[in-house]
């Protein structure tokens, strides 16, 4: 079974341009959620897609956002790029089978975004 | 952003000692997970926890959900030079139908041979 596939790999972008990165989930998983990993402020949950809806969103300003499609793949914009915003972008899916909440998460291999 | 309490913050071992890390949270979680990331990497789960007081193996890992439900560990036995790499908890607190991970500062092991 073919894991979570994160595109692109790496990215390099300017200032205030804006970005879009893809998360194709686990075959049969139907939970996103997406991560951004730094070196000063580690592992930080920026929001989570389910049945196409957002159902949970982090602390982050509304330049970024997401989506999920009807076949569970999901999208994360940025807009209006900033140097800060380099990181590591996290996806990962889960199962999130109807009555059960606790299923585990399993991860991609993430996007570097470089902010130049 | 929220951060879960983990340490140690480093640790550099002998090949074949045992490692033992802990997370600390202030608030109860549902669910603990254990990942383990190698760089430039995604995190790879090693142990999933779901019950207070659950203690859990996956070959030479343990790891155990904390009776209060704010704690838990993760112990490595016989380290081996492929268990390096940063290894973090992470606690979910599910919230109706919507549920995210928080995650731990990161334990870096370092093995020596």
């Amino acid at each position: 079974k073919a894991g979570v596939t994160q595109t692109p790999r790496y990215l390099i972008k300017t200032r205030g341009q804006q970005v879009t990165l893809s998360c194709s989930p686990i075959s049969g998983h139907r939970s996103v959620s997406w991560y951004q990993q730094t070196p000063g402020q580690g592992l930080q949950f920026l929001f989570e897609y389910f049945s196409e809806t957002q159902r949970n969103k982090g602390n982050f300003p509304g330049r970024f956002s997401g989506r999920q499609f009807s076949n569970s793949r999901s999208e994360m914009n940025v807009s209006t790029l900033e140097l800060g915003d380099s990181a590591l972008y996290l996806c990962a899916s889960s199962r999130r089978d109807r009555g059960s909440l606790n299923t585990e998460a399993f991860f991609g291999q993430g996007t570097r975004l470089t902010v130049v | 952003g929220q951060q879960l309490n983990q340490s140690p913050q480093s640790m550099f071992i002998q090949e074949g000692e045992d490692v033992s890390m802990n997370c600390t949270s202030s608030s109860i979680f549902n669910t603990w997970l254990w990942y383990k990331q190698d760089p430039g990497e995604g995190p790879v789960l090693l142990i999933a926890l779901y019950k207070a007081g659950e203690l859990t193996s996956n070959g030479r890992l343990t790891a155990q959900f904390g009776i209060t439900r704010k704690d838990s560990f993760l112990n490595i036995s016989a380290s081996i030079p492929s268990d390096v790499g940063i290894y973090f908890c992470a606690g979910r607190a599910t919230l109706g139908t919507a549920s995210k991970l928080t995650f731990g500062t990161g334990t870096r092991l370092q093995v020596t041979l």
